[in-house]
């Protein structure tokens, strides 16, 4: 069975600090990880997605990738209010089609 | 571009009825995903379909029959709901369904569903 596992949180920053979500996963053989955002009562939305060992940066949001550890994280820099969602990490077999498996999510709270 | 619609937003069913839920992307994507959501247990794939005439099971396929219509189309049947069949429903579609890393899902707005 694979697993994909995050911290259900809530997770509380104040407004302008830096929020660090994590995930683990039991996979070795996992090719790509992405990070998806849910508002309340709405669908999951991509934010960005990682497959190489280390940083890839997108506007405010840096997700860092540890194949070795098999933990990928994602930095929200300059956090706001509007980012107050579920932050969810899904994980991509390799070599299949494109199945993905889901942690259950972090619950972010942005404080004002 | 409307991206992945599903119909209907909402339903109610009872014990042993059964419906389809409709699932519809226009990107031109290859393949499309069935999930429910349920608290605590986050999203678990229900079926797929890598490419137009292809269906394959997920994590949670019992209970629930797909077909693959056309490139657009996907959908989702109960055929007697069950209480535990209670949750929400998202349909998603990525363009290559291959081993590419970079394949990324697109989600619907979802069907939330309750069975009495």
């Amino acid at each position: 069975q694979k697993e994909v596992e995050q911290n259900s949180g809530p997770l509380s920053v104040p407004e302008g600090a830096i929020a660090s979500l994590n995930c683990t996963y039991s996979d070795r053989g996992s090719q790509s990880f992405f990070w998806y955002r849910q508002y309340s009562g709405k669908s999951p939305e991509l934010i960005m997605f990682i497959y190489s060992n280390g940083d890839k940066e997108d506007g405010r949001f840096t997700a860092q990738l540890n194949k070795a550890s098999q933990y990928v994280s994602l930095l929200i820099r300059d956090s706001q209010p509007s980012d107050s969602a579920t932050y969810l990490c899904a994980v991509k077999e390799g070599g299949t089609a494109s199945k993905l498996t889901f942690g259950t999510g972090t619950r972010l709270q942005v404080m004002l | 571009n409307a991206g992945v619609t599903q119909t209907p937003k909402f339903q109610v069913l009872k014990t042993g009825q059964s419906m389809t839920l409709q699932c519809a992307q226009d990107m031109n994507h290859n393949s499309m995903y069935w999930y429910r959501q349920d608290p605590g247990m986050g999203l678990r794939l229900i079926y797929y379909s890598a490419s137009e005439g292809t269906t394959d099971k997920g994590e949670v396929p019992n209970g629930y029959n797909v077909s693959r219509l056309n490139k657009r189309e996907f959908s989702l049947r109960l055929e007697s709901a069950a209480p535990s069949q209670t949750s929400v429903y998202f349909c998603a579609s990525s363009a290559f369904g291959t081993s590419g890393p970079t394949d990324t899902q697109y989600f619907g707005p979802g069907t939330r569903l309750t069975v009495l």
